[in-house]
């Protein structure tokens, strides 16, 4: 079975500063998805960043971008020049399809705050 | 991008009665359709796999008989909780896959279920 740690409940800093998210995942499964997904106060599940695990090349995608690492299961989030706007809670998922569909397993999920 | 969406987002019903969730897909046909159970300040819980036109894949400890799924159309899923108790209670989440687009998950608003 697979399994997304995320180590950090709650983190906190001040905009326009540079925050990082870890994850760590456990599989035996050598072809996957990870993905970062932000979950504002108004509870909507919005897709971050995404990440092949074939991809040697880290996402990135805007202010948001990924430190993949495979052989260490390893998928940390940096958000760069954080805004106000980013304070969410975030949740690692790992992605493996299933009889055609693709399962996500989460973290438990970061609470990062902005602070103006 | 695609739009999936809930309904009712919030419902309060008496115990021992059953309130049904719907979950649409807007501008795609969704073969299968995930269903997730979010407690307070946790993460998401995958409950069941549901395919359209067949029956559901429950995921290890959750109760068929208390959440019936049906996915009769290309475009609709729903979820009854049968005779709900207080401990229901709970933030209730489908997703739905586009074939297209495999590796992205389309979340609906969520309906947050209160038993009293």
């Amino acid at each position: 079975a697979q399994t997304v740690t995320q180590s950090q409940p709650e983190m906190s800093v001040q905009e326009a500063e540079t925050v990082t998210l870890s994850c760590t995942y456990d599989t035996s499964e050598n072809n996957y998805y990870l993905f970062w997904y932000k979950q504002p106060p108004s509870r909507q599940m919005i897709l971050v960043i995404r990440q092949e695990a074939y991809k040697q090349q880290n996402a990135t995608e805007n202010r948001f971008s990924v430190n993949f690492q495979k052989a260490a299961k390893s998928f940390s989030l940096k958000i760069s020049d954080s805004q106000l706007g980013d304070t969410a809670m975030y949740f690692c998922a790992f992605g493996l399809f299933v009889q055609g569909a693709q399962k996500l397993v989460f973290g438990q999920g970061t609470r990062l705050t902005i602070n103006p | 991008g695609a739009v999936v969406s809930q309904h009712p987002s919030r419902v309060i019903c008496k115990s021992g009665t059953s309130v049904k969730i719907e979950c649409r897909s807007l501008d795609f046909q969704a073969t299968t359709m995930f269903w997730y159970r979010q407690f307070p300040k946790q993460s998401l819980m995958l409950m069941a796999t549901s395919n359209e036109g067949s029956k559901a894949t429950y995921e290890q400890g959750v109760e068929k008989d208390k959440f019936l799924i049906n996915h009769a159309s290309l475009t609709l899923s729903t979820l009854t909780v049968t005779s709900a108790h207080p401990e229901d209670s709970s933030f209730y989440i489908c997703s739905a896959r586009d074939p297209p687009r495999d590796t992205e998950a389309f979340f609906g608003q969520g309906t947050r279920l209160t038993v009293v």
